[in-house]
């Protein structure tokens, strides 16, 4: 069965900072990768995913994520924060599709606090 | 115009009510969801349906009922509710085309028995 590990349930950076946060998936291929962010109060929303090709994906708001098979892992970087940027964060992993649904399995998410 | 929008945002009742929740989508995916959000941020899927047929049914009590009248539509009924239900349900939908896919998700409707 897919799965979705974020060790992280709460993280603080300081506005300006660098930030990582972590995914680890378990799937026994290559599983399709998603990040989603939800801010307090609204549903969420779709930074990035990774199907295949090129290990590093862009994203909208300027975050990117690179997948590692060899880790398993699909985390998520942004060189910059904003303070806008504080919300909540969920990898989330799904099967290959083919022409058909799709069962995605999120992680619990990680709440990130943007200091001034 | 919103892509998934869902009614109502806040809906507080009692306990042995029966509630529904409405989504439609504009964006002519062929598959819409149902997850539930728990207090601890946990999303978890309820149910998925391809162009008005039931595909995904997970271990949810049968006092929740989905219907679709259409493709754009995935309505959520509940019966008798319970404090457990108590919870966030977000509505999603998603192109079929694997390229494209990756759920539009709706802005929730936060459930509150009482």
């Amino acid at each position: 069965a897919q799965s979705v590990t974020q060790p992280d349930i709460h993280i603080t950076v300081s506005e300006g900072a660098s930030l990582e946060l972590r995914c680890n998936y378990s799937y026994g291929a290559t599983p399709y990768l998603f990040w989603y962010v939800q801010s307090p109060g609204q549903g969420l929303q779709l930074l990035l995913k990774y199907f295949s090709g090129d290990t590093l994906v862009q994203g909208i708001k300027g975050f990117e994520a690179e997948f590692k098979r060899s880790q398993s892992s699909f985390n998520l970087r942004k060189p910059s924060v904003h303070w806008s940027d504080a919300a909540e964060y969920f990898c989330a992993v799904g099967p290959p599709a083919s022409g058909g649904y799709q069962k995605v399995t999120f992680g619990t998410g990680t709440k990130l606090q943007v200091i001034p | 115009d919103t892509a998934v929008s869902q009614t109502p945002k806040y809906l507080v009742t009692q306990m042995g009510n029966d509630k529904s929740i409405k989504c439609e989508q504009n964006l002519g995916h062929d598959t819409m969801y149902w997850y539930k959000q728990d207090s601890k941020k946990f999303l978890k899927i309820m149910f998925s349906y391809n162009n008005k047929e039931l595909i995904i049914n997970e271990t949810v009590p049968n006092r929740f009922s989905p219907k679709s009248p259409d493709k754009a539509h995935l309505n959520l009924h509940i019966n008798s509710l319970e404090l457990g239900d108590s919870a966030v349900y977000f509505c999603a939908s998603s192109p079929l085309d694997s390229q494209n896919y990756g759920y539009t998700f709706g802005s929730g409707t936060r459930l509150t028995v009482v």
